[in-house]
């Protein structure tokens, strides 16, 4: 079955450099696309952007100056990488499978990660 | 970017009570609509994709329908598992965008 696990620093100083890595298995990155979603403590969720089976990427308009998805096929891994890191980029971040009507329908469980001054 | 207005916010309702919750797309996006639950702790849960299909396990009380550019879900008889936060997804075109969320409590 799909499963999505998304890893990460936890703590991360502002203005530095976030990595946060989506390992997936029960299917292929070249047939299917992964969403980034992220979510701040007690708040709702923001669409971040999303890698297609065929490498190509889209970033939410407000993020994609810092923001970039990248994948390694040969590793079932999703990497995503936000720079210029604020304390509001504190949140949950997850990674989702892409499913029927492209939407993100298998999640990973998120990671939190805190950036801190 | 298309923006999803979702209401209401917040929702008080009753065990067995009907309750709606609406999303209005600022374009047309088709049906390319889907709903999420989200209970504290816990990553979203998808419910309805292509605005009107139940996901697989999804129980048969929650439906979804669209009218024009407003879409709604519609929980026919409320459960105390359904308590949580609700989230509606337009993936017509990237970027996507979230609803705000409409958080589901019990009176």
């Amino acid at each position: 079955q799909v499963q999505m696990k998304e890893t990460g620093p936890g703590l991360v100083q502002t203005t530095q450099t976030l990595s946060v890595t989506c390992t997936v298995s029960g299917f292929s990155l070249t047939s299917y696309g992964v969403h980034w979603v992220r979510q701040a403590p007690g708040k709702g969720l923001e669409w971040m952007g999303i890698i297609w089976g065929d490498g190509s990427t889209n970033y939410n308009s407000a993020l994609k100056s810092r923001l970039s998805i990248s994948r390694d096929t040969s590793k079932s891994q999703v990497f995503l990488t936000m720079n210029s890191l604020q304390t509001d980029d504190t949140a949950v971040y997850y990674c989702a499978e892409m499913g029927l009507w492209d939407i993100p329908y298998y999640w990973g469980q998120g990671v939190m990660v805190t950036v801190s001054s | 970017d298309i923006q999803m207005t979702q209401s209401p916010a917040s929702l008080s309702a009753s065990l067995e009570e009907i309750v709606t919750i609406t999303c209005q797309a600022s374009q047309d996006i088709g049906n390319w609509l889907a709903w999420y639950q989200q209970k504290p702790g816990k990553s979203p849960q998808l419910l309805i994709y292509g605005a009107t299909s139940l996901a697989d396990g999804v129980p048969s009380r929650f439906s979804g329908s669209r009218s024009g550019t407003q879409y709604s879900l519609k929980i026919s008889r409320l459960q105390v598992e359904d308590i949580g936060i609700y989230y509606c997804l337009q993936a017509y075109s990237a970027p996507n965008t979230f609803g705000a969320g409409t958080k589901l409590e019990l009176k």
